[in-house]
């Protein structure tokens, strides 16, 4: 099983901040990579497939890049509505892990 | 619009079964590969399983945990997904939710609400 890893596992941010996020993968997962936001008490929102592509409707100012075994997520001015969890999943094979996630709070 | 209405979670003794649903509307369900997810409380999201669709030959994948006690199965006729939950521990505690594989990438980009199974004594 190809194992997904993620850093930080928190990190306390301000409003306007430009912050990183990083995933690894045990193995090269190519570009099947996925970023998920998740809100208290909701399901997870997709931002990022295939690694690099921003999914519709998800603001400019979420980016994905890398492939292979690791991958970032970047949120170039970081948004009140931006404080939530980010979870990272390959979908290279099965079974389709997902990373532990970061915790994003305001600082 | 997509939609995935999920039912039959609850409170279920360890070593209880119960069956949770999905039903599905606004895709071509019987193309569609479709997956469950899983989220204990206070952790992350955990993929339980998935099956494929029928043109793909309909099996079915499971993660460790779960394989051997919980049963993906699908009623295309009724466009519905199912996952059968047997000899249920307490570390599957957790809300369980249903999501589209979409297009070849297998992102989840729609997700049902969410349902909450609790095993308990």
């Amino acid at each position: 099983d190809i194992q997904v890893t993620q850093s930080p596992s928190s990190l306390s941010a301000s409003v306007g901040d430009r912050v990183t996020f990083t995933c690894r993968a045990s193995q090269s997962v190519s570009t099947y990579l996925n970023w998920y936001q998740q809100k208290p008490g909701k399901a997870p929102k997709l931002l990022i497939y295939a690694a690099s592509t921003l999914q519709s409707g998800v603001p400019l100012r979420f980016s994905g890049s890398g492939s292979g075994t690791h991958f970032t997520l970047t949120i170039s001015s970081l948004q009140p509505e931006d404080f939530a969890t980010y979870y990272c999943q390959q979908s290279f094979s099965t079974p389709r892990t997902f990373g532990p996630g970061t915790r994003v709070e305001i600082k | 619009e997509v939609q995935l209405v999920q039912s039959g979670g609850g409170l279920v003794k360890p070593g209880g079964s119960l069956r949770l649903s999905c039903a599905v509307s606004g895709l071509t369900f019987n193309n569609a590969w479709m997956s469950w997810v899983r989220q204990a409380p206070g952790k992350g999201l955990e993929w339980v399983g998935h099956i494929k669709s029928k043109t793909n030959g309909g099996t079915t994948d499971y993660a460790a945990p779960v394989k051997g006690r919980f049963l993906v199965s699908r009623d295309d006729s009724k466009n519905t997904l199912y996952l059968q939950m047997n000899s249920l521990k307490t570390e599957d505690t957790a809300v369980y939710y249903c999501a589209p594989d979409s297009s070849g990438w297998s992102y989840f980009d729609y997700w049902g609400q969410g349902t909450l199974v609790t095993v308990s004594s």
